[in-house]
């Protein structure tokens, strides 16, 4: 496609349920991003992913939240048990090269 | 460890107003900044960013930001801003290599009154 495409660009769930999040990059792009933004909080970084390489996943906040990326294509970022404070708007982004990413337009996601 | 620092969260200004804003990172290698905005319902955009060479780099909407080394700074400037310049700006900083992250700073906010 043209453009980053997330979904669902909103979502509504209850404390303690599991949500997953689609990214479909640019199309050719190696590089895929995962980030959070939060009220006042800027944007925080989430994990990476590289083409083949191990992901960098120090960005995580906590063990209930996990991604993947299959055949280096589409990424789906999982929260397990979500609480109140993973109400954010969650940001995928792919690059070529030099660094220069492109965003999605975000999921927002409401914890209730 | 890499960092970028906004210090401004909140600026105000009204229109035909210069604007600076600061951007200061922390990383000891050589860095690719970036400045991304985030106009009122929209996605963040690339705005500009600096790679190599001429340290005064220009991108779209007439912004222009400098790269001081001496003072680890990529502050973003517009010498008259318009009312559709309220938006938030993020300073970005990545590796001089192809594969690593980006890291954003806490973000401006712009408002730019009539």
């Amino acid at each position: 496609g043209a453009g980053v495409s997330q979904s669902p660009s909103n979502k509504v769930t209850e404390k303690g349920k599991d949500v997953e999040l689609r990214c479909d990059p640019i199309s050719g792009h190696t590089a895929l991003y995962w980030y959070r933004q939060s009220l006042g909080q800027g944007l925080e970084f989430l994990i990476y992913f590289q083409g083949n390489s191990a992901p960098d996943k120090s960005g995580l906040p906590s063990d209930r939240f996990s991604a993947e990326r299959t055949g280096g294509s589409v990424s789906t970022l999982t929260i397990q048990r979500t609480q109140q404070e993973d109400s954010a708007v969650y940001l995928c982004a792919s690059g070529s090269s030099g660094n220069t990413i492109y965003f999605g337009e975000g999921s927002w996601l409401t914890v209730v | 460890a890499q960092s970028v620092s906004q210090h401004n969260h909140h600026v105000i200004l009204s229109e035909a107003a210069s604007l600076e804003l600061g951007c200061n990172y922390s990383y000891g290698g050589t860095v690719n900044l970036f400045w991304y905005v985030q106009y009122p319902g929209q996605h963040l955009q690339l705005l500009l960013k600096y790679f190599s060479g001429d340290p005064l780099v220009k991108g779209i909407k007439g912004f222009e930001a400098e790269f001081i080394k001496s003072k680890f700074s990529f502050n973003l400037r517009k010498p008259s801003v318009q009312w559709s310049d309220t938006a938030e700006y993020f300073c970005a900083l990545g590796g001089s290599s192809n594969t690593g992250k980006l890291i954003f700073g806490q973000g401006t906010t712009l408002q730019v009154k009539p």
